[in-house]
């Protein structure tokens, strides 16, 4: 079975600071892993993704994570957090089987203050 | 390309009635559909598989008869919450994957239930 845990339901950081948003998994076959972002009242939007190859994956508005085999960990993180970065923020995994479901962690929320 | 539609956006009805909702992947074929559940300030709760043509398999917990799901198509699943009641007012969100076995998911935007 796999299974995600964010630490941190809410993470709060200053416009311009550091983002840290932490992911670990468990899983007994080598997983696939994912960050999405969800605005209120709107779907996932995924934001990057780890299949194989390079454990550091760029993603989409500045935001990039590295999977570290040995610490079970996907951390998500951005350099300088913008206002528009507040967002739900979820971690997922599934397995390189095809057409399996994901699991997802229980989500963190970003608020960035000004 | 990969847009997955939902309709609709938000419905409110009122208990005991049923509401139908359908999941299109707009350009693409998606042999499997994923139906899950998010309650408020909470993640995403599988409810339930679907692949063209045959039956949904549902998770554990999860009533069959409340919720069904139909996969008729390669582009088209639907959701129907049959005689809903308010502790069925959610957010429901579909994602789909292609042929090939793809892992890649691609997530509906959602849809609001509201049961009065």
């Amino acid at each position: 079975a796999q299974s995600v845990t964010q630490l941190g339901s809410h993470v709060s950081v200053s416009e311009g600071a550091l983002v840290l948003l932490r992911c670990n998994y468990s899983s007994s076959v080598p997983p696939y892993l994912f960050w999405y972002v969800q605005y209120p009242n709107q779907g996932l939007q995924l934001l990057l993704k780890y299949t194989t190859g390079a454990t550091l994956v760029k993603g989409i508005n500045g935001f990039e994570a590295e999977f570290k085999k040995s610490e079970t960990s996907f951390h998500l993180t951005k350099p300088s957090a913008h206002m528009s970065d507040a967002a739900e923020y979820f971690c997922a995994v599934t397995r390189n089987s095809g057409n399996t479901p994901l699991v997802f962690g229980k989500g963190t929320r970003l608020s960035v203050i000004a | 390309g990969a847009v997955v539609s939902q309709h609709p956006s938000w419905v409110i009805c009122k208990s005991g009635t049923s509401v139908k909702i359908e999941c299109r992947s707009l350009d693409f074929q998606a042999t499997t559909m994923f139906w899950y559940r998010q309650f408020p300030k909470q993640s995403l709760m599988l409810m339930a598989t679907s692949n063209e043509g045959s039956k949904a398999t549902y998770e554990q917990g999860v009533e069959k008869d409340k919720f069904l799901i139909n996969h008729a198509s390669l582009t088209l699943s639907t959701l129907t919450v049959t005689s809903a009641h308010p502790e069925d007012s959610s957010f429901y969100i579909c994602s789909a994957t292609g042929d090939g076995g793809s892992y890649e998911q691609y997530f509906g935007p959602g849809t609001r239930l509201t049961v009065t």
